[in-house]
């Protein structure tokens, strides 16, 4: 079975400080997907960044980051100089392939407040 | 390109009261997912369509719940009798099968269901 945990339930900074959230995944598939979704406090969901299980390279988008480590099962999300614009709640997701063709197994998220 | 569209935004009803929620999936995707996301829960897959047809509806919650892709432009997701426990948001998602984005799932702005 697949499953996404997030141990952090809130998180709060204040603006301008570093925040890393945190994402610890169960697969026995050794071909798999890993996402990161935003939820802005209008509710949408909005796809960041997807990563394939064979790249372990981490990414990096401006103020965002990503570090993917399979050793740990990990893929955490760092943002940089946070900004109040990047309150919202922030979901890890998994999909196998080959699996229900693209079915997204999300973690319960971590709610992010950043305080001016 | 327009994203996922998603009516109602919102709807009230009574239990005992038919529900009908709509999704037009992005132009050029071949896969439909219904999402639902609750407090308790989090976001739980219902069902999915690949080209049209559903192929894993193992998380609709009970025969209430009914869901059709008629063509490749539209989908319902209906719930009769509504009861209070179904009060949720509900996503819908599209994806696409080429390379580069696949199973990359881009989601609607979600409608809030409220089940009095």
């Amino acid at each position: 079975a697949q499953k996404v945990t997030q141990a952090q339930t809130e998180i709060s900074v204040v603006e301008k400080e570093d925040v890393t959230l945190d994402c610890v995944y169960e697969t026995r598939d050794t071909t798999y997907y890993l996402f990161w979704y935003k939820q802005p406090p209008s509710g949408e969901l909005v796809f960041l960044i997807r990563r394939n299980s064979f790249d372990e390279q981490n990414e990096i988008s401006g103020r965002y980051s990503w570090n993917f480590q399979k050793s740990t099962s990990s893929f955490n999300f760092t943002i940089t100089a946070s900004q109040v614009v990047d309150s919202a709640v922030y979901f890890c997701a998994l999909s196998v392939y080959g699996g229900s063709q693209g079915n997204l197994i999300f973690g319960k998220g971590t709610k992010l407040s950043v305080k001016p | 390109d327009a994203g996922v569209i998603q009516s109602p935004r919102h709807e009230v009803t009574e239990m005992g009261q038919e529900v009908t929620l709509r999704c037009k999936p992005i132009s050029g995707h071949n896969s439909l997912f219904w999402y639902r996301q609750t407090m308790m829960r989090g976001l739980e897959l219902l069902i999915y369509f690949n080209n049209n047809v559903p192929i894993d509806d193992s998380g609709m919650p009970e025969d209430r719940f009914s869901a059709k892709m008629p063509n490749a432009s539209f989908s319902t997701l209906k719930i009769q009798p509504s009861e209070p426990r179904d009060s949720a948001v509900y996503f819908c998602a599209s994806s696409s099968s080429s390379p580069d984005r696949v199973y990359i799932q881009y989601f609607g702005a979600g409608t809030r269901l409220s089940v009095l």
